[in-house]
């Protein structure tokens, strides 16, 4: 079945301790990306990727990072969390263009406390 | 830069009426367009995509939405609501290839409520 895998689906941590929200998609998509989704203000762009070793920002990169060294796996890294980054994150992935439409993940519900 | 508009926060409906909910885009030339829906604590699935062609698209579900040029919208319509379309509604825009690469821009959402 073609999907997108995140892991975890929740998460609490605390301020300051490192953590890092796995993306795996089986679809052999070149671009992927990561969105945050907060009340009122729809699923936001943090950063995406073109391709292996191809990443770039996206609307609200401050506090991210993120790599892509293997095709299918694009991880979110959150170095120093703080409670502004408390929300939904879904990773998507889809084929050049995108026109055949995106593929979510479930979401990771991350709590920074 | 491209932006997508939802003007409607939320919307109730009753069960078998009809439902509209808007979308407005703003971009130099026609997107890509879509229609997501968020269930409670769910992901985001794809009810239906408009590239070109037939400005009626229909979508699972039973939604279709209409694309019109002239007013940069593809509202998205139901005939019957049934309660268990009771969920948040996403419009996303994607420019053409070439355009601006893969970034697709959503919409704040409207969430959908069902009176039964």
């Amino acid at each position: 079945e073609a999907q997108v895998t995140q892991n975890p689906r929740y998460l609490i941590t605390v301020t300051g301790k490192k953590l890092t929200v796995t993306c795996s998609q089986n679809m052999n998509h070149e671009y992927m990306s990561w969105y945050r989704q907060d009340p009122g203000l729809g699923l936001r762009q943090i950063y995406y990727s073109m391709n292996v070793e191809v990443t770039d920002k996206g609307d609200v990169p401050e506090g991210y990072k993120v790599s892509r060294k293997e095709k299918r796996n694009f991880p979110l890294i959150l170095e120093s969390p703080s409670p502004n980054q408390t929300s939904l994150y879904f990773c998507a992935s889809s084929s050049p263009g995108g026109a055949r439409g995106y593929t979510f993940g479930s979401g990771t519900r991350l709590t920074v406390v | 830069a491209q932006s997508v508009t939802q003007p409607d926060i939320h919307i109730t409906v009753s069960e078998g009426a009809s439902l509209e909910l808007r979308c407005n885009y703003s971009y130099g030339a026609t997107p890509y367009l879509f229609w997501y829906v968020q269930s409670p604590g769910q992901g985001l699935q794809l009810l239906l995509k408009y590239f070109s062609g037939d400005t009626l698209v229909q979508g699972i579900k039973g939604f279709e939405a209409e694309f019109k040029r002239s007013q940069s919208s593809f509202n998205l319509r139901k005939p019957s609501v049934h309660w268990s379309d009771a969920a948040e509604y996403f419009c996303a825009v994607l420019p053409e290839v070439g355009g601006g690469g893969n970034k697709l821009t959503f919409g704040t959402g409207t969430q959908l409520k069902v009176e039964l």
